[in-house]
C-alpha cells in the first residue's frame, strides 16, 4: 500500500522569505501524480500544484514550486516571497495513474506560520 | 457554479443518534469521495463513488454508510453516532484523471 509522510508537523517563515516543506511517500507503481493542498484557517482544501510521475520538469505555478526526486520518492514544495497570506496547514497527496477510482492518499500535514 | 456543496457546515449529535450529511456537485463530475479529517492524521478516505450507481469502501468505512443518489449527490450516513466519529467531515468529486474539488467541510461533535 502506498503510503505518505510529511516529517515537520511545524514551520515558520518570515514573510518575503523563502521556505521548504518536505513530503517523501512510499510505492511500487511507477506512474502516479503528486499533490499538495492547502488548508487556510476557513478549512477549504485549495490544490497549489500537481506534479505527474512521468514528467522530469519540476512544476511551478507561481511563488509555488516543487523539487520532485523520483529515485528519491521525494516531493517538496517551495514557497518564495512568502506571504501573510500563505500561513495555513498544508498537505501533500499521492495518487495512483492507474485505475478508475482517483483516490487521494495524504500526508499527515504540515502547518506553516509567516512571521511578519 | 457553486462546486461542492455540503450541507449542515456544523452539527452536534448526542451518541446514538443517526444523521445524515448531503454533498453536491454541479461540475459533472463521475467521481465523489467521503474524507474525515483529524488532528494529526490528514485526511482519510471514508467511501468513495467511482461513477454513478458504484460505491466502494475507503481506509474508514467501519460506522458509516454512503448513497450516491445521482451523479449530483453522495450522501454519508451515520446511523449510530459515537464520539469517536467526532469529526470534520470532507466530501470531494473529480472528473477522470484530475484533481479533487473539495467541498467547505462540516463539523461534526458527537457527546
Amino acid at each position: 500500500a502506498q503510503t505518505v509522510t510529511q516529517s515537520q508537523p511545524e514551520m515558520s517563515v518570515q514573510e518575503a522569505e523563502t521556505v521548504t516543506l518536505s513530503c517523501t511517500y512510499d510505492t511500487s507503481e511507477s506512474d502516479y501524480y503528486l499533490f499538495w493542498y492547502k488548508q487556510p484557517p476557513s478549512r477549504q482544501m485549495i490544490l497549489v500544484i500537481r506534479q505527474e510521475a512521468y514528467k522530469q520538469q519540476n512544476a511551478t505555478e507561481n511563488r509555488f514550486s516543487v523539487n520532485f526526486q523520483k529515485a528519491a520518492k521525494s516531493f517538496s514544495l517551495k514557497i518564495s516571497d512568502s506571504q501573510l497570506g500563505d500561513a495555513a496547514m498544508y498537505f501533500c497527496a499521492y495518487r495512483s495513474a492507474w485505475g478508475a477510482t482517483n483516490k487521494l492518499i495524504f500526508g499527515t500535514g504540515t502547518l506553516l506560520a509567516v512571521q511578519p | 457554479n457553486a462546486g461542492v456543496t455540503q450541507t449542515p457546515k456544523f452539527q452536534v449529535l448526542k451518541t446514538g443518534q443517526s444523521m445524515t450529511l448531503q454533498c453536491a456537485q454541479d461540475m459533472n463530475h463521475n467521481s465523489m469521495y467521503w474524507y474525515r479529517q483529524d488532528p494529526g492524521m490528514g485526511l482519510r478516505l471514508i467511501y468513495y463513488s467511482a461513477s454513478e450507481g458504484t460505491t466502494d469502501k475507503g481506509e474508514v468505512p467501519n460506522g458509516y454508510n454512503v448513497s450516491r443518489l445521482n451523479k449530483r449527490e453522495f450522501s454519508l450516513r451515520l446511523e449510530s453516532a459515537a464520539p469517536s466519529q467526532t469529526s470534520v467531515y470532507f466530501c470531494a468529486s473529480c472528473r477522470d484523471s484530475h484533481e479533487q474539488f473539495f467541498g467547505p467541510g462540516t463539523r461534526l461533535t458527537v457527546l
